[in-house]
């Protein structure tokens, strides 16, 4: 089954951008990639999900490398409230939450 | 809007004991998951549904059972519980792309 390579943690700066690096080695053409994050004592909320292309939402951009064997999440301006452990789901592999990110955002 | 909803928030069982931690959501999702978190793990997939009348199991399906008779609803059901059940349960429904999340249930086995 396909898995993901997540740094443990990382810092920021608040109102720094944040980019959330995610290594998916083994991918098939059709497979998409998701972001999840999961806030203190919550379930785990969608973030964005991709393709090929880069992607933008209201909450973050995914940028998807050309061979799609990694990707990155990134948050254009970190807030406190963005402090969460996020989650990159293997392509293929929806199921699979690994243990992801924390990231620890400064004040 | 509703949205993924579970019951109860918290329960404590004695070893032995059984109960059905209820899901249901109103998005008219086809797909329904259940999760198991232990503290600082990440999520592990006990069964999932990809539509009414169907159900697979997950990664870690002992001791649990699942049944998806409507669409709004996945109830999973523990039997004989045991230490080692004690986690942070999360139901999630899906159209196909992406997933919603319930805000869980604590159960802790005495």
């Amino acid at each position: 089954d396909a898995k993901t390579t997540q740094p443990n943690s990382m810092e920021s700066n608040e109102e720094e951008p944040v980019h959330l690096p995610c290594n998916h080695s083994t991918i098939s053409g059709t497979d998409y990639i998701h972001w999840y994050r999961q806030l203190p004592s919550q379930g785990p909320e969608y973030v964005i999900h991709g393709l090929t292309s880069n992607v933008n939402n209201r909450m973050a951009s995914l940028a998807i490398a050309e061979d799609r064997k990694s990707s990155t999440l990134i948050l254009h301006r970190a807030t406190l409230r963005d402090a969460a452990v996020y989650y990159c789901i293997p392509p293929g592999n929806q199921f699979y939450f690994g243990t992801g990110t924390s990231l620890t955002v400064i004040p | 809007n509703a949205g993924v909803t579970q019951t109860p928030k918290f329960r404590i069982l004695k070893i032995g004991q059984s109960m059905t931690l209820q899901c249901t959501q109103d998005m008219n999702h086809n797909y329904m998951y259940w999760y198991r978190q232990d503290p600082g793990m990440g999520l592990k997939l006990i069964y999932y549904s990809v539509g009414a009348g169907i159900t697979d199991k997950g990664e870690v399906p002992n001791g649990y059972n699942v049944s998806r008779s409507t669409t709004e609803d996945f109830p999973l059901r523990l039997e004989l519980a045991a230490p080692s059940q004690t986690s942070v349960y999360f139901c999630a429904s899906s159209p196909g792309l992406g997933a919603f999340f319930g805000q869980g249930t604590r159960l802790t086995v005495v």
